[in-house]
């Protein structure tokens, strides 16, 4: 069965280092999210990301992050000048199509600390 | 804006009990709710999802949940629990824009023998 593979699994950085989280997404899918989920709380959307371009963001994708389809296959996270409270699980996601009655599938997210 | 609160969030049942993971959403156009879970050390996992039709939704695993519109609900049961069941449940909604899943806090469920 198809998934959505991310890298790396876990993540030590620094406060105040740049930090890239990479995602393959399913082949045939054309829409593309992060989530993240902060240890014990619930999980949080970031944004979405389709045609190229950003869709959607939430108050917490602020200038500190962005998105990128590099080539056809990965969707990546950038984190610049990453913060204690950055450390969570981040989750990548993708669907064939829009959120609403479509299934999002979820890869195993990328656990990032920062110290 | 769309929400779902989740009742509870730990609930603990006997091997071969009922499970019952309560969510109530509020939306002001007709929702789409899905239920994922995650296992420890995993990622989310699609449970089942209801869009449109037939309210009451068969899931994998054995579960299923029933969308009444009344009661503004989408409770999540499983007639007959298993301990491989024990993970952390979370309800969802789609948001306005149809671009966002709008995550409830989660319900750990625990299994006991």
């Amino acid at each position: 069965e198809p998934e959505v593979t991310q890298t790396p699994s876990h993540q030590v950085t620094q406060m105040g280092q740049e930090v890239i989280l990479r995602c393959v997404p399913i082949s045939n899918h054309l829409y593309f999210y992060w989530y993240r989920q902060i240890l014990g709380q619930k999980v949080e959307f970031l944004v979405s990301f389709y045609n190229n371009e950003i869709s959607e963001k939430s108050e917490i994708f602020d200038d500190q992050f962005s998105v990128e389809r590099p080539d056809g296959s990965n969707f990546t996270l950038k984190i610049r000048s990453t913060k204690l409270e950055d450390s969570a699980m981040y989750f990548c996601a993708s669907s064939e199509g829009q959120a609403s009655g479509n299934t999002i599938y979820f890869g195993e997210g990328s656990w990032l600390t920062v110290v | 804006a769309q929400s779902v609160t989740q009742l509870g969030s730990h609930v603990s049942v006997s091997e071969g009990a009922l499970v019952l993971l309560r969510c109530n959403y509020s939306s002001s156009v007709p929702p789409y709710l899905f239920w994922y879970v995650q296992y420890p050390n995993q990622g989310l996992q699609l449970l089942l999802k209801y869009t449109t039709g037939a309210t009451l939704v068969k899931g994998i695993n054995g579960f299923e949940a029933e969308f009444k519109k009344s009661e503004t609900s989408f409770h999540l049961t499983k007639p007959s629990a298993h301990m491989s069941d024990a993970a952390e449940y979370f309800c969802a909604v789609s948001d306005d824009s149809g671009y966002a899943l709008n995550f409830g806090k989660g319900t750990s469920l625990l299994v006991t023998p």
